[in-house]
């Protein structure tokens, strides 16, 4: 196991379109985070679990926009009616939780919507 | 609110020309405090954790410390490749989320 993997790297969607991301943690973390990253800013919080369950989620975070994590295991982020604004960096990150809770990020996935 | 501020937002410096990065936080209860470099178009690279005032880390040419309101980075006679976005984060008691800075840019001139 060789770290975060995100999958697509890249995504270009139509407005009004859903998309979805996967992410696959690195194997023995417990914690899984989704953050988005536009040009210039720091990554901003959208989500995080703890094995199953969803712990938080951004006051700011839109309805459109729904995390699972299924089994504890890997997690797919969903964007549905994909808007102009929704274009950004989509990253994912894992750490095993405890007082090691440094974070390990993906890649991340490039979105664009036109 | 809890915040982290970042400072300078960009920095040039000359190959070899020692310099400090400062990340100021205002929080509830400080769990922890990382710092990240992340080049362009790739995910952020952790560095270090920090978790008490008075601590220190070191690798290679960067050594990060920690008091009870910022942290710095200091870069030691950097090379080109030392050429990145530092990030930095905290998280707080009650959440395990990272609250992040907008980190500072930095280019190193040969």
């Amino acid at each position: 196991d060789t770290g975060v993997s995100q999958d697509p790297r890249h995504k270009i969607t139509k407005r009004g379109q859903n998309v979805t991301f996967r992410c696959d943690p690195i194997s023995e973390h417990n914690r899984l985070y989704w953050y988005r990253q536009t040009l210039g800013q720091g990554p901003e919080f959208l989500t995080y679990f703890q094995n199953e369950a969803q712990l938080e989620k951004s006051r700011l975070l839109s309805d459109r926009f729904s995390a699972e994590r299924p089994k504890g295991s890997f997690s797919t982020l969903e964007i549905q009616r994909t808007e102009q604004g929704d274009s950004a960096m989509y990253l994912c990150a894992s750490s095993l939780g405890g007082r090691n809770t440094e974070a390990f990020f993906g890649q991340g996935t490039r979105l664009t919507v036109v | 609110e809890d915040q982290v501020t970042q400072s300078p937002e960009a920095l040039r410096l000359q190959e070899g020309e020692s310099s400090s990065l400062n990340c100021s936080y205002t929080v509830s209860g400080l769990r922890g405090l990382f710092w990240y470099r992340q080049d362009p178009g790739k995910g952020p690279e952790f560095l270090f954790t920090l978790y008490s005032a008075g601590e220190e880390k070191e690798k290679e040419r960067l050594k990060a410390t920690l008091t009870k309101k910022e942290s710095f980075l200091h870069i030691t006679a950097p090379k080109p490749e030392d050429s990145a976005t530092y990030l930095c984060a905290v998280t707080t008691s009650g959440t395990y989320k990272y609250i992040f800075g907008t980190g500072t840019r930095l280019k190193v001139l040969a």
